[in-house]
Parts: C-alpha cells; sequence; structure tokens
C-alpha cells in the first residue's frame, strides 16, 4: 500500500529566506506527482505536475524535483513571501490508477 | 469555465438525517473524484468515476455512503443515516482525458453532524 510522508509538518521562515519542502512515497511504482498548495477554508490548488519520466518542474519561484528510484521530491520555494503562507501537499499517482494518494501536508508561515 | 463546483459549502445537521453532497465538474473533464479530509487522517480518496462509471470504490467508509453520477456534470455523494465521526470536509476533484493531467479542486462542503 502506498504511503506518503511529508516532513517536516509545520515551518515557519522569515520573509525572503529560500525554502525546502520534503515528500516521500513507499513504491516507486508511481505515473506522476503532484505538489498542492491549500489556503484555510479552501480547496486545493495544483502547483507542479511531474511526470515519472521526469526529474524536475518550474513555475516561477517554485521547482519541484523528483528522484523515483529513491522514492522521494522536494518542492523549492526561492524567495518566500508571506503570500506563500499555506498547506503544501503532495500526491503520487498510483501506476495503472487515476488515484492520487497525498500526504498530510506541510503548514508554512512566512513571518513579514 | 468556473472550476469545480461543490454545493453546499457548509451543512450541519443532526445525527440520524441523510445528507446529500454535490458537484459539477469541469466542463469536458471525464474523471471525478471524491475525497474526505480530516485533521487525524488528512485526504482519503473515497470513490472515482471515469466516463460516469464508478471505477474504485474501496475508500468508501461502509455501506450509509453511496455515490452517484448520472451525467457528466453532476455527481452526488450521499450519507444515511450519519453519524457524528462523518463530520469532516468533503472535497470532489475533477481531471481530463490521459493520466499526467492536473487534478482540479472544488472549494470542500464543510459537513458537521451534531
Amino acid at each position: 500500500k502506498q504511503e506518503v510522508t511529508q516532513i517536516p509538518a509545520a515551518l515557519s521562515v522569515p520573509e525572503g529566506e529560500n525554502l525546502v519542502l520534503n515528500c516521500s512515497f513507499t513504491d516507486s511504482a508511481i505515473y506522476n506527482l503532484q505538489w498542492f498548495r491549500q489556503d484555510p477554508g479552501k480547496g486545493l490548488t495544483s502547483l507542479l505536475l511531474i511526470q515519472s519520466s521526469q526529474r524536475e518542474q518550474t513555475s516561477g519561484r517554485l521547482n519541484a524535483s523528483l528522484d523515483k528510484s529513491s522514492g522521494r521530491s522536494t518542492l523549492y520555494i526561492a524567495a518566500s513571501q508571506p503570500g506563500d503562507s499555506a498547506t503544501y501537499l503532495c500526491a503520487v499517482n498510483q501506476g495503472g490508477s487515476e488515484k492520487l494518494v497525498f500526504g498530510k501536508g506541510t503548514k508554512l508561515t512566512v513571518n513579514p | 469555465d468556473a472550476g469545480v463546483i461543490q454545493s453546499p459549502r457548509h451543512e450541519v445537521t443532526e445525527m440520524g438525517q441523510e445528507v446529500t453532497l454535490r458537484c459539477k465538474p469541469i466542463s469536458g473533464h471525464n474523471s471525478l473524484f471524491w475525497y474526505r479530509q480530516t485533521m487525524m487522517r488528512g485526504l482519503e480518496l473515497l470513490i472515482y468515476f471515469n466516463n460516469n462509471v464508478p471505477i474504485d470504490d474501496s475508500g468508501m467508509p461502509e455501506d450509509r455512503f453511496s455515490a452517484k453520477m448520472p451525467n457528466a456534470s453532476f455527481s452526488t455523494l450521499k450519507i444515511q443515516p450519519s453519524e457524528p465521526r462523518d463530520s469532516a470536509v468533503y472535497f470532489c476533484a475533477s481531471t481530463g482525458t490521459g493520466m499526467n493531467t492536473e487534478a482540479f479542486f472544488g472549494q470542500g462542503t464543510r459537513l458537521t453532524v451534531v
């Protein structure tokens, strides 16, 4: 059974700092990995999708990497801003299925 | 497109009552998912449909839960009878054709069963 773990559960940083969020998964037979953002009381917004054949994806100040063989992904946020404060979730799409298995998220607070 | 639309946004009901949650996926998307989010268990997939057909309902907790998708633009998740432990945020999501497409989530329905 696929399990997705995100460490740390919470992170607080000063504005302007570069930071890394971690995601690990137990079964490397994935089709893709997605990073989402969730604001309080809101739904999830997709940030980046990395296909299993890719190593990384970039969007603005966000860069996500994938090491499928070791079961790890990182989300790098450059020059963090207070508006980046949210919970960040990673999810893997298991091979052969459209199901997404989610981690429990990292709650990020960026202090002005 | 207005995105995935869920209703109601909030629902408070008494134990034993029937609850119906509704979802309108993004037009043209052919897969629809129902998730439940709690502090303890995080996001869990309950059921998903592809082209209106239920593909995997292994996450449905028990027979009190049922889901339907009568057409490509509408789905319901029903709980009958509801129990306090069903209190959670229920999300609907949809994706387009192909495996490497992003999932789009609705704003969720916060259900409280008292």
